[in-house]
This record gives C-alpha cells, sequence and structure tokens, in this order.
C-alpha cells in the first residue's frame, strides 16, 4: 500500500484558499487518490477523489501531477465550518482492498 | 435514508467481558469496514469484507473478532476486551458512487471504554 505523507496541521484565516499537500511517492498504476473530511467525535466523510489531472466537485478541487507522486486538496474560501482534519488515502479504486488512513491533516480556519 | 448505524454509540465495561458492537447498512454495500481511531494514530483498519463470508485482516486485527453472514451486517466482536482496546471506533462500507468515484460511507461511531 503507498504510504502517504501530509502536514500535520495548517491555519487558515476565513474566505482564504486552501490548499493541503499530500505527498505518495510509491502510488501504484491503479491507485486512486481519496480526499475525507473529519470533524471531532463522527466519522469521516468523502470529499473527492481523482485518478490524474484536475477534478472538481462543489465543495473542492484535486490537482495530480503528471508523476502522480503527490496530490493536493483544494477548498476555496474556507470558513469556520471547514476546521476539521482531512486524510488522504491512496489505494485501488474498487475498495475492495485494505486501507490504510495517514494521520491527517488538521486545518484550523481563523476568524 | 441510505446510512450506516452503530450500536451501541457509548459502552463502558470492564476487562475480558465478552461485547458485540453491531454495524448494520442499509445500502446493499458489498465491501465493509472497521476501524479504530486513537489519539495521535488516525484511523486504523481493524477488518474488512469484500461480502457475505469474506472477510480479511487489516493493520490492528489482534484481540478482535468479526463476521459476516449477511450483507448489511458487519459486528465486530472483542471476546476479551482489555483496556487498549478503549477507542472510538467506526463502522464502513463502500460503494462506487457516481462519475467513477468510490467513497466509503462512515457510521456514527461507538466510543468504548474498557475499564
Amino acid at each position: 500500500l503507498a504510504k502517504t505523507t501530509q502536514p500535520i496541521s495548517m491555519d487558515s484565516y476565513e474566505g482564504q484558499e486552501v490548499n493541503i499537500t499530500c505527498s505518495h511517492n510509491n502510488i501504484a498504476t491503479n491507485d486512486y487518490i481519496t480526499w475525507y473530511q473529519q470533524f471531532p467525535s463522527q466519522g469521516p466523510r468523502f470529499i473527492i477523489q481523482g485518478y490524474k489531472t484536475k477534478v472538481t466537485n462543489e465543495v473542492a478541487s484535486l490537482f495530480i501531477p503528471a508523476d502522480r507522486k503527490s496530490s493536493t486538496l483544494s477548498l476555496p474560501r474556507v470558513s469556520l465550518s471547514d476546521t476539521a482534519v482531512y486524510y488522504c488515502l491512496v489505494g485501488g479504486y474498487t475498495g475492495y482492498q485494505k486501507v490504510t488512513f495517514g494521520t491527517g491533516t488538521k486545518l484550523q480556519v481563523i476568524p | 435514508e441510505a446510512q450506516v448505524t452503530q450500536n451501541p454509540r457509548y459502552l463502558i465495561t470492564v476487562t475480558g467481558k465478552k461485547l458485540t458492537v453491531t454495524c448494520s447498512q442499509n445500502m446493499n454495500h458489498e465491501y465493509m469496514s472497521w476501524y479504530r481511531q486513537d489519539p495521535g494514530l488516525g484511523l486504523r483498519q481493524i477488518y474488512y469484507s469484500m461480502n457475505v463470508e469474506v472477510t480479511d485482516k487489516g493493520d490492528v486485527p489482534e484481540g478482535y473478532k468479526v463476521s459476516r453472514k449477511e450483507k448489511r451486517n458487519f459486528p465486530l466482536i472483542l471476546e476479551s476486551p482489555s483496556p487498549n482496546q478503549t477507542s472510538l471506533y467506526f463502522c464502513a462500507s463502500t460503494s462506487p458512487g457516481t462519475s467513477g468515484t468510490n467513497e466509503q460511507f462512515f457510521g456514527p461511531g461507538t466510543r468504548l471504554t474498557v475499564l
């Protein structure tokens, strides 16, 4: 399983764009990159998934360079409610496999 | 409403007293999984199941058992709980999502304390 490395924590002011980068140097050819958000004492919630280039949905964008050894989750104009832990996962598309979460990035949004 | 439910949500027990945490999903998902979460360690997978009667170990299976006799249910069994199993437990199920995505749906969590 590809190991992921993320910053432990980040601070941002409300209204700013936040970019969280995940390093996954040994990503396999058939691996996808998935990001989850977790609030205290709640289960993680799916944010976005991608394989290459750029993926955008209503809450975030995911940028993946051509070598796929890293990825960046971009949250536009964060609000206080975006304060959470964000996890990057790398693994097979089907999900039928062992899953390893990293320790995540704790994002603190400041008023 | 599509959801994953866990019971109980909170449990305080004593060392050695067998317990079961139930997990049920109503989305007809084939893949289900159990995680534990401890401060500073993130989420660690305990066991997962690819379908009925098919289960496999995750990263931290010691001290736990699971069974998958029906697609919707995936109970976690602690035969002889110990204090180091005090943790927050999450059950999850997976389905292929829209536009080729694949997401795990997590339950609300079970906070277990073993004295």
